[in-house]
């Protein structure tokens, strides 16, 4: 079974649109950390938050938002006002305190900006 | 700072050749993975690097597949009498510490290898 899952393969929207990506994940940990990264099309991952599992405050940053919400298991992540530049795949990935330093991956999400 | 760097970039190569893909991680970072990524896939954990421990080489697909970490920075990952399914995006991250759950992992740019 997968532990991190994204459901959603591709999503399209037009600018200025907003779009939540999905992101549930399962662990028997107490202790745990979710990330989220994004990968535009030149490839580099670029790490975008670190949550751990007792932290579970909304954050904002900018555009960005992430909801981390324990009792469904789940963190998702908003783009609001959407813009092309925000056009790449997204990952979401699960650190377990019993996995020690392996990064288990979502198999991501395609996200297109239409102009 | 510099980030993680990888060489080269993208590299061709024929079936058979063996190839040497070379990771520099973030100054100061003790701990370094390597990744493979095939075209639309999500990443596939190969092999860890920390300090001067022993590296966990329990994602390596074949025994085709080394890597070393020499001086406790750089890395080369080796790939012996290369096939063509080995064609795919190889990436390198490193993080600061002990790589334990909690570390953050940044990601070098990849190198794009096209086994013909």
């Amino acid at each position: 079974a997968q532990k991190v899952t994204q459901a959603q393969t591709e999503i399209s929207v037009v600018e200025k649109e907003d779009v939540t990506l999905d992101c549930v994940y399962e662990t028997r940990d107490t202790t745990y950390y979710l990330f989220w990264y994004k990968q535009p099309p030149s490839g580099e991952l670029v790490f975008l938050i670190r949550r751990n599992s007792f932290d579970e405050q909304n954050e904002i940053s900018g555009r960005y938002s992430w909801n981390f919400q324990k009792s469904t298991s789940s963190f998702n992540f908003t783009i609001t006002a959407s813009q092309v530049v925000d056009s790449a795949v997204y990952f979401c990935a699960l650190s377990e305190t019993n996995s020690n330093y392996q990064l288990i991956w979502g198999a991501g999400t395609k996200l297109i900006i239409k102009p | 700072g510099a980030g993680v760097s990888q060489s080269p970039s993208n590299k061709v190569t024929e079936k058979g050749k063996d190839v040497e893909l070379r990771c520099d991680p973030i100054s100061g970072h003790t701990a370094l993975y390597w990744y493979r990524q095939s075209l639309g896939q999500g990443l596939e954990f190969l092999i860890y690097f920390q300090g001067n421990s022993a590296p966990d080489k329990s994602g390596l697909p074949s025994d085709r597949f080394s890597a070393e970490r020499t001086g406790g920075s750089v890395s080369t990952l080796t790939i012996q009498r290369t096939q063509q399914e080995d064609s795919a995006v190889y990436l390198c991250a490193s993080s600061f510490s002990s790589g334990g759950a909690s570390e953050t992992q940044y990601f070098g740019p990849g190198t794009r290898l096209l086994v013909l």
